[in-house]
């Protein structure tokens, strides 16, 4: 079982659509979750930290439950620029110096 | 302008070729990382570094070196290069090692191809 999983996608959606992405992680010792952006071809980067409490950024809601050690993402209002990959990272307890990625779950906001 | 800065950013070379790839940030970060992305398989992490003369093997490892004499700069070695190695590599730095809880910086990336 890979230490952090999402479905792949695509999830193809229309513009101003509201659309969720679901990652597990297998290391109930994790402390610390993140969501990444990638576009095609460019460097990842980093689009929200996701707290225990879950959080939101404008368009952006990540939550976390560590019951069933997940962490999701919903996107409301999608727009055509939110288009990409959305990497799923988690750090391991804190002596770990590792963080782990997802492979990403693709993102199509079609007009 | 706060940046991770690598180069070569494309290289298409040979088997058993020597190469470097060069990364270097200007934010004093203590924590610097090297990834290679493949289709399907995400970033995994190479090699990092927790600062100056300190480096720990990540989860792929084999047929790679590092080394960190500066702060700043943490180059990537292929001392005998080979076609599975062919991959998009990213560097990333963040401040702070100990709760890596800071987000990391990345580079644009390195896309080698061994042939």
């Amino acid at each position: 079982r890979k230490e952090v999983e999402q479905d792949p996608g695509p999830f193809n959606v229309p513009e101003g659509a509201t659309v969720a992405f679901n990652c597990t992680y297998s290391n109930s010792a994790s402390q610390s979750f993140f969501w990444y952006r990638q576009d095609c071809r460019k460097e990842p980067k980093l689009l929200m930290s996701v707290y225990s409490s879950g959080n939101e950024d404008g368009r952006f809601t990540a939550q976390l439950n560590r019951a069933s050690q997940y962490i999701s993402l919903l996107i409301r209002d999608s727009k055509l620029s939110d288009s990409a990959t959305y990497l799923c990272v988690v750090k391991g307890e804190d002596s770990s110096y590792k963080l782990i990625f997802g492979s990403g779950t693709r993102l199509l906001v079609r007009p | 302008e706060a940046q991770v800065t690598q180069n070569p950013r494309y290289l298409i070379t040979v088997t058993g070729k020597k190469l470097t790839v060069t990364c270097s940030q200007n934010m004093n970060h203590e924590y610097m990382s090297w990834y290679r992305q493949d289709p399907g398989l995400g970033l995994r992490q190479i090699y990092y570094s927790m600062n100056v003369e300190v480096t720990d093997k990540g989860d792929v490892p084999e047929g790679y070196k590092v080394s960190r004499k500066e702060k700043r700069n943490f180059p990537l070695i292929l001392e005998s290069p080979s076609p599975n190695q062919t991959s998009l590599y990213f560097c990333a730095s963040s401040q702070n090692p100990q709760g890596l809880r800071q987000p990391q910086h990345f580079g644009d990336g390195t896309r080698l191809s061994i042939l």
